[in-house]
């Protein structure tokens, strides 16, 4: 079963703490994203990346950066958490190349900064 | 830039009820569509696509059709159980080179009552 795994579902953080997010595949997909989803607002696009150590901004970027040093694993980071980072926060991954892909979710993780 | 637009939530039937939530897009090219699903305390997973114009995709008792001509992807089901109470997303795919990147819709709350 294929399968998109996050460090965590919950947690709590102070602000001006710096925040790892951590996702991993076991698909070998090229592409994997982080996501942050907000009631009304849907599904955002902070970073994603498209191989190892290749990164792109999404629609909003500020606030954040990623890292990915292994094909399997994503790194969303926040270099000092604000309040208005308090989300939940979805990576995903997918195949490359194609029109149909499917992006694979994992839980999510909710993030709240106090 | 592309965008995804869906009906105002919530929405809440009752069980056998029809039901039908709207999406609309604008995207140059021709891209890809989808429906995703998000279960309470869950991911999002794939729903139903469809890849080019007048395609239907279906998948458990739901169906949405590609009309190119109105740039819609409505969802659709017959008669709605209590277990299909999730939040849906519609989703495009923009043609050409796009690492797989999905621009979604706000999202809509559907509550069924027994």
């Amino acid at each position: 079963d294929v399968k998109v795994t996050q460090s965590s579902r919950y947690l709590v953080k102070r602000t001006g703490e710096k925040v790892f997010l951590e996702c991993v595949q076991d698909m070998d997909h090229e592409n994997m994203f982080w996501y942050r989803q907000d009631p009304g607002l849907g599904l955002r696009l902070i970073y994603f990346s498209y191989d190892v150590k290749m990164k792109e901004k999404g629609d909003i970027p500020e606030g954040y950066s990623v890292s990915r040093e292994k094909k399997e694993r994503f790194s969303l980071i926040l270099e000092s958490a604000s309040t208005n980072q308090t989300s939940m926060y979805l990576c995903a991954s997918t195949k490359a190349g194609g029109r149909a892909n499917e992006q694979y979710f994992g839980p999510g993780t909710r993030l709240t900064v106090t | 830039g592309d965008s995804v637009t869906q009906m105002e939530g919530p929405v809440t039937l009752s069980e056998e009820a029809f039901l039908t939530i709207n999406c609309t897009y604008t995207a140059t090219g021709y891209p890809s569509l989808f429906w995703y699903v998000q279960y309470p305390g869950e991911g999002l997973q794939l729903l139903l696509k469809a890849t080019k114009a007048d395609d239907k995709g279906s998948n458990k008792g739901f169906e949405a059709t590609y009309r190119k001509e109105t740039t819609s992807f409505h969802l659709e089901k017959g008669s709605v159980q209590v277990s299909d109470s999730a939040v849906y997303f519609c989703a495009l795919l923009a043609g050409g080179t796009s690492y797989g990147k999905l621009t979604f819709g706000q999202g809509t709350i559907l509550t069924v009552h027994p």
